[in-house]
């Protein structure tokens, strides 16, 4: 059990659109989530944590206006890109915790163009 | 704030071979300690973690608060033991946000 998926795998959108990328858990419930990204040969840097029912708390430096969380149900959170450019792109990795374990799902690379 | 150091970017060992992936780490509060593992085209999971105390797949780690060192090791090294591992810091209750470090890749050679 704890499996977390992720949708899309990858996805290519041109500058200045938004793209949405989900986090499920697909069997189990989990109030927080967090989302990371990870540059190419980088480690994983924490953007921000999301809580179902309130609203996401956000790294220093992450622009929360930017990277829009949305935390509806204890099986989904949603990271909205907007207004995309170039420099977002990116490997983004979330992840659902449960018990004292986070689990995490496979990732989402993101290219703008 | 707290920061999580792994020296090495790169280890690479023979098959047999006694393998050691350090972590450093710095927080002023009481940190559990994790190491996780990204094999090749897989997600990342939980290896181990320091409460548990436990060996995963011939891998141990101390928690040595004197050195603020969390390092790994593996006396025997397996090729299926080839992958990326991270040290991470979570600040006190399990579950919490955690703080990764750069990763070390291990190639285990035959």
């Amino acid at each position: 059990g704890a499996v977390v998926s992720q949708h899309p795998s990858w996805v290519i959108c041109k500058s200045g659109t938004s793209v949405k990328i989900e986090c499920r858990s697909l069997d189990f419930q989990a109030t927080t989530m967090f989302w990371y990204r990870q540059f190419p040969k980088q480690s994983l840097m924490l953007m921000a944590t999301s809580n179902e029912g309130s609203k996401a708390t956000y790294e220093q430096g992450v622009e929360k206006d930017k990277f829009l969380i949305n935390h509806a149900s204890l099986t989904l959170s949603t990271l909205t890109v907007t207004s995309a450019h170039p420099e977002d792109s990116s490997f983004y990795i979330c992840s659902a915790h449960r018990g004292y374990e986070q689990y995490f799902g496979p990732g989402t690379r993101l290219t703008v163009t | 704030a707290q920061r999580v150091t792994q020296p090495e970017k790169l280890l690479s060992v023979f098959k047999g071979a006694p393998v050691e992936l350090k972590c450093n780490y710095s927080y002023s509060g009481s940190p559990e300690l994790f190491w996780y593992v990204q094999y090749s085209r897989q997600r990342l999971q939980l290896l181990l973690r320091h409460i548990s105390r436990e060996s995963i797949k011939g891998f141990t780690a101390d928690l040595n608060k004197g050195e603020t060192s969390f390092h790994l090791k593996k006396p025997f090294a397996q090729e299926e033991d080839s992958a990326m591992y991270y040290c991470a810091l979570s600040r006190g209750a399990a579950g919490n946000k955690l703080t990764f470090g750069g990763g070390t890749r291990v190639l285990v050679k035959p």
